[in-house]
């Protein structure tokens, strides 16, 4: 059974900090992995999505990487913002596509 | 991008009623969605896979007949929550794939339904 874990559970930093996230999975035999962010009482917003024959994927200030042979994946976030303050969800993919999720990094960037 | 919508946003009902709550992938067609649960602070956990024109697949430890899946069309599931007591409060997330298998299998979710059950 796939186990997803993420560290650190929480994170504050002050505004401008470059931070990196972390993502670690059991079972290396995956089809893809997302990156989600939710914010509080709201759904899920996908970040990044990397196929499992990729390496990594960037979308302006994130860069998501994958490394299968490890089961790891981070997420780091640029010149971070308040803005970007929220809970980041790593999720993998399985069989049928199911994605097994972490806790979530609880993220809070402060002016 | 490719858009779920869920609807109830938000539903308070007494206990003993019964609640449904709609998934619906707006702009691709989905032949599966997903039902997830989510409890305060912790991550989300699969319910069942909702399977257009046949029976959806539960997770270990839901109960089918407590929460009823209705997957209609290639744009529609329904959760309908029956008998809801308290202890059924919590976030409900769907979610979609692309069924032509456009966007690389990318999993979409829906805004969520918070369930408050008095």
């Amino acid at each position: 059974k796939q186990e997803v874990t993420q560290i650190p559970a929480a994170l504050s930093v002050p505004e401008g900090e470059n931070l990196v996230l972390n993502c670690s999975f059991t079972d290396s035999a995956i089809y893809n992995l997302q990156w989600f962010r939710q914010d509080p009482g709201k759904g899920l917003t996908s970040l990044l999505l990397i196929q499992s024959s990729q390496r990594e994927q960037t979308s302006g200030r994130l860069n998501a990487s994958l490394d299968k042979s490890s089961g790891r994946s981070t997420l780091y976030i640029a010149a971070s913002q308040p803005g970007d303050s929220a809970t980041y969800l790593c999720a993998v993919g399985g069989g049928s596509y199911i994605p097994t999720f972490g806790r979530g990094t609880s993220l809070i960037v402060h002016p | 991008g490719a858009v779920v919508s869920q609807h109830p946003s938000r539903v308070i009902c007494k206990s003993g009623t019964s609640v449904k709550i709609e998934c619906r992938s707006l702009d691709f067609q989905a032949t599966t969605m997903f039902w997830y649960r989510q409890f305060p602070k912790k991550s989300l956990m699969l319910m069942a896979t909702s399977n257009e024109g046949s029976k959806a697949t539960y997770e270990q430890g839901v109960e089918k007949d407590k929460f009823l899946i209705n997957h209609a069309s290639l744009t529609l599931s329904t959760l309908t929550v029956t008998s809801a007591h308290p202890e059924d409060s919590s976030f409900y997330i769907c979610s979609a794939r692309d069924s032509l298998g456009g966007n690389n299998n990318e999993q979409f979710f829906g805004p969520g339904t918070r369930l408050t059950v008095l």
